[in-house]
């Protein structure tokens, strides 16, 4: 089955400590992103990879790394969480970066950095 | 600048009536696409639709449908004779050509009371 997959899916950390959101797809994708979702500002984009070691910052890239190592996964590393990083986050891929590609999502981790 | 604003933050409607998202995009660009996504109590985020700026067709798929109109910068969803199963986030989206980002509205939290 086709399909991203994000884990975990809910996180409990606390400030200071080093984690990693892992993201992998199996559709042969060449372009990932994060996003972060927030109560009334929609999503936001991270950082994005429009291939194998190729990336770059999207809108709110403060705070976050991300790797493209192999062409099918793509983590989101949080080096020092803060508590305004408390978020709903999301993995997405699509065959290629143009506009008009639709975007496959992965079922989202729920961050909270107490 | 590109935006894409959703005025309604929350809608709440009794099943089977009929309601209407709306989405107001602003773009320089003349070769733009929207999107329409729905986000389910779940969490995932899953693609409706795709429509790009030069085909202003009204698309219908089952009870939904899309309004697309250029004079007025909107692309409005309706859900006729609404069910429970209806009720999620949904989020507008827009991809112009100029710089490959997808903006996102905030999203509308439609509610379908049984």
């Amino acid at each position: 089955e086709a399909q991203v997959t994000q884990n975990p899916r809910y996180l409990i950390t606390v400030t200071g400590k080093k984690l990693t959101v892992t993201c992998s797809q199996n559709m042969n994708h060449e372009y990932m992103s994060w996003y972060r979702q927030d109560p009334g500002l929609g999503l936001r984009q991270i950082y994005y990879s429009m291939n194998v070691e190729v990336t770059d910052k999207g809108d709110v890239p403060e705070g976050y790394k991300v790797s493209r190592k192999e062409k099918r996964n793509f983590p989101l590393i949080l080096e020092s969480p803060s508590p305004n990083q408390t978020s709903l986050y999301f993995c997405a891929s699509s065959l290629r970066r143009v506009i008009n590609e639709k975007l496959f999502f992965g079922s989202g981790t729920q961050l909270s950095v107490l | 600048a590109q935006k894409v604003t959703q005025a309604q933050t929350e809608i709440s409607v009794v099943e089977k009536e009929d309601v209407t998202l709306d989405c107001v995009y602003e773009t320089r660009d003349t070769t733009y696409y929207l999107f329409w996504y729905k986000q389910p109590p779940s969490g995932e985020l899953v693609f409706l639709i795709r429509r790009n700026s030069f085909d202003e067709q009204n698309e219908i798929s089952g009870r939904y449908s899309w309004n697309f109109q250029k004079s007025t910068s909107s692309f409005n969803f309706t859900i006729t004779a609404s069910q429970v199963v209806d009720s999620a986030v949904y989020f507008c989206a827009l991809s112009a050509r100029s710089n490959y980002q997808l903006i996102w509205g905030a999203g509308t939290k439609l509610i379908i009371k049984p």
